[in-house]
C-alpha cells in the first residue's frame, strides 16, 4: 500500500513570501489532517478534513494560512505571507478508522529566513 | 494546563535496561490513546494503541488508568535501536482529532 505522499520535502523562503505544500493521502482514506511540528514540540493540528469538508480548523491562523481539499483527495496548505515563526515541519496524515491511528507523510521542512 | 503532558527527558539508559514513560491527559472524556515513535528528522509512526486492560507487544507494554488520566509505556531489555522520541497521543472525542504530547526522548547507550 502506498503511503501518504507530500511535497516538497524542503523549502526555504524569505519572510513575507508565500509557500504551498501538497499532500496525497492513502487511497480510500476519507479523513486528512495537516499538522505543524515546531522543533522540540509535538505535532499540533492545523486543520482536519472529512472528504472535502472541514471538520476542525480552530487552530489554523486564518489570517495567513489556508487549506483546501478539492474532490476529497489531494490537499494543499498555503501560507501567505510567511513569518519567521512558521519555520517548522508540516505533516500531512490520513486515516481510515481511528482505531488504528493515523499514517503520516514524511513532511515538508519549512525554513523562513 | 496542556491537554497532554509528558516529561521531555532525555532519558539516558544502558542497553538491556527497563525504562518507563508516563503521560497525563486533561480531558476525562478522551476516547482512545496511542503511543507514537518519532526518529530524528522523520515522521511519527504508530507504535501501539493503548487499551484499558493494558496491552503488550513484544518488549513494549502500555497501560491506561482512566481514573487518574494517566498513560504509561514500559520498554524492557532496551536496544540501541529504541533510541527515539516517544509521543503520547490522545483522541479527546469522536472527531478523529489526535492531540500529541511534547514527546519523551530516549537515548539507549552501549
Amino acid at each position: 500500500e502506498a503511503g501518504v505522499a507530500q511535497s516538497p520535502r524542503y523549502k526555504i523562503i524569505e519572510k513575507r513570501q508565500s509557500v504551498a505544500f501538497w499532500c496525497n493521502p492513502i487511497s480510500g482514506h476519507a479523513t486528512l489532517y495537516w499538522y505543524q511540528q515546531i522543533l522540540g514540540q509535538g505535532p499540533k493540528l492545523l486543520i482536519q478534513f472529512q472528504n472535502n469538508g472541514v471538520v476542525d480548523d480552530s487552530q489554523l491562523p486564518k489570517d495567513r494560512f489556508s487549506a483546501e481539499r478539492l474532490k476529497g483527495v489531494d490537499s494543499t496548505l498555503k501560507i501567505q505571507p510567511a513569518k519567521l515563526e512558521d519555520s517548522a515541519v508540516y505533516l500531512c496524515a490520513s486515516s481510515l478508522d481511528m482505531t488504528y491511528g493515523y499514517t503520516f507523510g514524511s513532511g515538508t521542512r519549512l525554513t523562513v529566513v | 494546563r496542556k491537554e497532554v503532558e509528558q516529561d521531555p527527558g532525555p532519558f539516558n539508559v544502558p542497553e538491556g535496561a527497563t525504562v518507563a514513560f508516563n503521560c497525563t491527559y486533561s480531558n476525562s472524556a478522551s476516547q482512545s490513546f496511542f503511543w507514537y515513535r518519532q526518529d530524528c528528522r522523520k515522521e511519527p509512526k504508530l507504535l501501539m494503541s493503548v487499551y484499558s486492560s493494558g496491552n503488550e507487544d513484544g518488549r513494549f507494554t502500555a497501560q491506561l488508568n482512566r481514573a487518574s488520566q494517566y498513560i504509561s509505556l514500559l520498554i524492557r531489555d532496551s536496544k540501541l535501536s529504541d533510541s527515539a522520541t516517544y509521543l503520547c497521543v490522545v483522541n479527546p472525542g469522536n472527531t478523529g482529532k489526535l492531540i500529541f504530547g511534547q514527546g519523551t526522548t530516549l537515548q539507549v547507550k552501549p
